[in-house]
């Protein structure tokens, strides 16, 4: 079964650190990766995009990498702002409509 | 902007009422799908479409029907709400073909089935 897992559920840690969020899966025969970010009753906003065919994506202060063979993927945030205390969810796509979600990181960022 | 519309943003039904969320996308793409989200169990996929005229089933399609008349709308009916349909449902799309680009979503709805 094709299966995304996201580990930690919930991360706290102080402003300015950096920081990294893990997401694994089962199975490394993926179209692509995207990292979402969930405000609390809002709904979801594409942060990056990996292909299969990538190492990696960079966008400002996020870094997001992926590594098929593992089955893994990270999301790198440098310099962590209260302003980034989010859910942030990772969905791999397995099909051209199999887009399969993890549980989420919740972080909170401490001023 | 461009993007992916949710209609309406809240909404509380009886059970055994019916309804239709609606979706409706302007960036021309060719999938779409609606999701459903629910403490501990994450977004699930409830419906898909690959173009007009063309549905199909997700993960969890009971209760639901759909389908797709034009390129921009996607609406979701609930034929009679129960109240395990109390959720946050999203709609999403994406252009087809390779390479894959990502999804777009709406903001969603939330509805409560008392």
């Amino acid at each position: 079964k094709q299966e995304v897992t996201q580990i930690p559920a919930a991360l706290s840690v102080p402003e300015g650190e950096n920081l990294v969020l893990n997401c694994s899966f089962t199975d490394s025969a993926i179209y692509n990766l995207q990292w979402f970010r969930q405000d609390p009753g809002k709904g979801l906003t594409s942060l990056l995009l990996i292909q299969s065919s990538q190492r990696e994506q960079t966008s400002g202060r996020l870094n997001a990498s992926l590594d098929k063979s593992s089955g893994r993927s990270t999301l790198y945030i440098a310099a962590s702002q209260p302003g980034d205390s989010a859910t942030y969810l990772c969905a791999v796509r397995w099909g051209a409509q199999k887009l399969v979600f993890g549980q989420g990181t919740r972080l909170t960022i401490n001023p | 902007n461009a993007g992916v519309t949710q209609t309406p943003k809240f909404q509380v039904l009886k059970t055994g009422q019916s309804m239709t969320l609606q979706c409706a996308q302007d960036m021309n793409h060719e999938y779409m799908s609606w999701y459903r989200q629910d403490p501990g169990m994450g977004l699930r996929l409830i419906h898909y479409s690959v173009g007009a005229g063309i549905t199909d089933q997700g993960e969890v399609p009971n209760g639901y029907n759909v389908s797709r008349s034009t390129t921009e709308d996607f609406p979701l009916r609930l034929l009679s709400a129960a109240p395990s349909q109390t959720s946050v449902y999203f709609c999403a799309s994406s252009y087809s073909g390779r390479p894959y680009y990502g999804y777009t979503f709406g903001s969603g709805t939330r509805l409560t089935v008392v």
